[in-house]
């Protein structure tokens, strides 16, 4: 069974913290992404990585950042949390030729006051 | 500006009836939609997708239909049950690329 875990379900942070969120897939997918979900919104693509070390901005990335070092592991950082990043952040794996398909982690509630 | 957009927020249907989710999309290069279910405190799960060469998907109670020339497609349940209360995720974009995930439609089927 496929495995994508996310570090927190919940986490409160005050504005101007550096935060990480850790996402960790079982699967060996070569491409992992990271979302935020917001009410009227939908999922929205922050960015996404097709391989170690390999990270391509999506449709929102401005005030984040992402680090893969290992296969299994992305990461998701915010150098100095707004309040404006109060989400919910979703991680996703998916297989080196079905993109499409994705595995998604519970999901990370953020709150930053 | 959203590729891909769910105007219906919510929807209620009886169990035992049909269900039917519309999504819309802007860009005519998208050649594949999925649709995804989410139950609360779990992450979204993959239910059921379409190429643009078809115009219809079937699995089991689920069934997707694709209208290229209207950009739309539609998740159809039939019949619904109850554990089909969800948020349901349209997603689009073109094979093997990223997709772009409509804002979601909470479908509640009442017993």
């Amino acid at each position: 069974d496929v495995k994508v875990t996310q570090s927190s379900r919940y986490l409160v942070k005050r504005t101007g913290e550096k935060v990480f969120l850790e996402c960790v897939q079982d699967m060996d997918h070569e491409n992992m992404f990271w979302y935020r979900q917001d009410p009227g919104l939908g999922l929205r693509l922050i960015y996404f990585s097709y391989d170690v070390k390999m990270k391509e901005k999506g449709d929102i990335p401005e005030g984040y950042s992402v680090s893969r070092e290992k296969k299994e592991r992305f990461s998701l950082i915010l150098e100095s949390a707004s309040t404006n990043q109060t989400s919910m952040y979703l991680c996703a794996g998916a297989r080196g030729g079905l993109r499409e398909t994705q595995y998604f982690g519970p999901g990370t509630r953020l709150l930053v006051l | 500006d959203q590729q891909v957009k769910q105007n219906s927020p919510s929807l209620s249907v009886q169990e035992g009836r049909i269900s039917i989710l519309n999504c819309d999309y802007t860009n005519s290069m998208f050649d594949y939609f999925l649709w995804y279910k989410k139950y609360p405190a779990e992450g979204p799960t993959f239910l059921i997708s379409i190429s643009s060469i078809k115009d219809k998907n079937e699995d089991g109670r689920f069934t997707v239909f694709l209208n290229k020339s209207a950009k739309h497609l539609s998740l159809h349940i039939v019949p619904s049950q109850p554990g089909d209360s969800a948020v349901y995720f349209c997603a689009a974009g073109v094979r093997n690329n990223d997709m772009r995930f409509g804002a979601g439609t909470r479908l509640t089927v009442k017993p």
